[in-house]
């Protein structure tokens, strides 16, 4: 099993420039997350999914969008990014939820300048 | 709203030496409460996890964790630590209710002197 992955590993972007982070996981899990990474300020979560047709706002999700068109795919869309938005980003997952664990991918580092 | 305090940002220990990395929360009920583990430019990694029951749960990696309710915290250890252990640790806590949402703390950096 390929577990969560994620695509791309590092990304440079211009401001304004829109972009999609990629995220697919093969465990057929329901639930998926996007959290940023900050120094100093853990994760956070940006939207949720708890199964295919279904997100919702996290709690910094200004900025970025969501989908969830199938089971495996979570893509989170940066509309215009700002350089507020340089982050480490991480997609989980999980097959019943938050007490289960997550599963996490490895990570894009994104950069706005 | 729920918070998680980790408040030693940096901890160096030697190898050897015990390890204790503090957690504090607040939330509304007691929730489910997590320890999570980075290495670096890798993903997060589950160390163990506390539900109900016994409030000393053991987890991966030789580390395990207390719950003290009337202190609402939540604290991580090791008796011995290896130098495979620096990395960054992160606390986290999640709803009993359905939903998807974990809460994180700011994460504490270990560094393992040799």
């Amino acid at each position: 099993n390929a577990g969560v992955t994620q695509t791309p590993k590092f990304q440079v972007l211009k401001t304004g420039q829109s972009m999609t982070l990629q995220c697919a996981q093969d465990m057929n899990h329901e639930y998926m997350s996007w959290y940023r990474q900050d120094p100093g300020m853990g994760l956070r979560l940006i939207h949720y999914s708890v199964g295919a047709g279904i997100t919702d706002q996290g709690e910094v999700p200004n900025g970025y969008n969501v989908s969830r068109s199938t089971t495996e795919d979570f893509p989170l869309r940066l509309l215009s990014a700002a350089p507020s938005q340089t982050s480490v980003y991480f997609c989980a997952s999980s097959k019943t939820g938050p007490r289960e664990g997550y599963t996490f991918g490895s990570g894009t580092r994104l950069t706005v300048v | 709203a729920q918070s998680v305090t980790q408040p030693d940002i940096h901890i160096t220990v030697s190898e050897g030496a015990s390890l204790e990395l503090r957690c504090n929360y607040s939330y509304g009920a007691t929730p489910y409460l997590f320890w999570y583990v980075q290495s670096p430019g890798q993903g997060l990694q589950l160390l163990l996890k506390y539900f109900s029951g016994d409030t000393l749960v053991q987890g991966i990696k030789g580390f395990e964790a207390e719950f003290k309710r009337s202190q609402s915290s939540f604290n991580l250890r090791k008796p011995s630590v290896h130098w495979s252990d620096a990395a960054e640790y992160f606390c986290a806590v999640g709803p009993r209710a359905a939903g998807n949402k974990l809460t994180f703390g700011g994460g504490t950096r270990v560094l393992v002197k040799p």
